[in-house]
C-alpha cells in the first residue's frame, strides 16, 4: 500500500513571492506517477503538475515546478511570484504507473493562502 | 468542451433515506473513479470502473454503498440508510484509460442531518 504525507496543514506567503510545498510518500513501487492537484475554494480539484518516476528531470509548469527526490521519497512543489488565484488547497497524489487500477493515492493537503 | 459534471451538487439527507448521486464523465473516457472527501481532508478512493466493469470496489466503505455504469458512460453512487458519517463531498473523475491524469467534476456536497 502507498501513503503520501504533507505535514504542513497551512502556508501563507506574500504576493509575488516564492513558497515550497512539501510532499513524502512511501512505497514499494519502482514505476508511478506523482501529481500536485489545486483546490480553490468551492471550485473542482485541477492538475498543477505530473512527474514521472523514471524521469530524472524535475517537471515544470510555467511558475509551478517540482524537486522531486526518488531515493528520499520526497516530492515538493515550488511556486514561484505567487498570484492571489493561487488561493487554494494543494494536494500530493500517488499513482502506480502499471495495472488495470490507477487510483490516486492522496495526502490531506495544505492550505495556501497568498497575502496581497 | 464538456468537463466531468456531477448532479445534484449539493444533497441534504435524513438519517435512514437512500440518495443516488450521478457523474457523467468526459466522452470517450474509459475510466471513471469515485472518490470521499471528508471535509479538510484529501480525497479517499471508493471504486473504479473501466467501461462497465467494476474492477475495483476496495474503497467503498459498507455494504450500504453501491455504484453502477451500466453502459460505460453515466455512474451512479448509491448510499442506503445514510448515516451521519456518510456527510462528505463525494468526487468523480474519468480518466482516457491507461494510467494518466484525472479530470475530476466538482463534487457532490452530501450532508446527513
Amino acid at each position: 500500500a502507498q501513503t503520501v504525507t504533507q505535514s504542513q496543514p497551512e502556508m501563507s506567503v506574500q504576493e509575488a513571492e516564492t513558497v515550497t510545498l512539501s510532499c513524502t510518500y512511501d512505497t514499494s513501487e519502482n514505476n508511478y506517477y506523482l501529481f500536485w492537484y489545486k483546490q480553490p475554494p468551492s471550485r473542482q480539484m485541477i492538475l498543477v503538475i505530473r512527474q514521472e518516476a523514471y524521469k530524472q528531470q524535475n517537471a515544470t509548469e510555467n511558475r509551478f515546478s517540482v524537486n522531486f527526490q526518488k531515493a528520499a521519497k520526497s516530492f515538493s512543489l515550488k511556486i514561484s511570484d505567487s498570484q492571489l488565484g493561487d488561493t487554494a488547497m494543494y494536494f500530493c497524489a500517488f499513482m502506480k504507473r502499471t495495472g488495470a487500477n490507477s487510483k490516486l493515492t492522496f495526502g490531506k493537503g495544505i492550505t495556501l493562502s497568498v497575502r496581497p | 468542451g464538456a468537463g466531468v459534471s456531477q448532479s445534484p451538487r449539493y444533497k441534504v439527507a435524513k438519517r435512514g433515506q437512500d440518495v443516488a448521486l450521478r457523474c457523467d464523465p468526459i466522452s470517450g473516457h474509459v475510466s471513471l473513479f469515485w472518490y470521499q472527501q471528508a471535509l479538510g481532508q484529501g480525497p479517499e478512493f471508493l471504486t473504479y470502473f473501466q467501461n462497465e466493469a467494476q474492477l475495483d470496489k476496495s474503497g467503498l466503505p459498507s455494504d450500504r454503498f453501491f455504484a453502477e455504469r451500466p453502459e460505460g458512460s453515466v455512474s451512479t453512487l448509491k448510499i442506503q440508510r445514510t448515516q451521519q458519517e456518510d456527510s462528505a463531498v463525494y468526487l468523480c473523475a474519468s480518466s482516457p484509460g491507461t494510467p494518466s491524469e484525472q479530470y475530476f467534476g466538482p463534487g457532490t456536497r452530501l450532508t446527513v442531518t
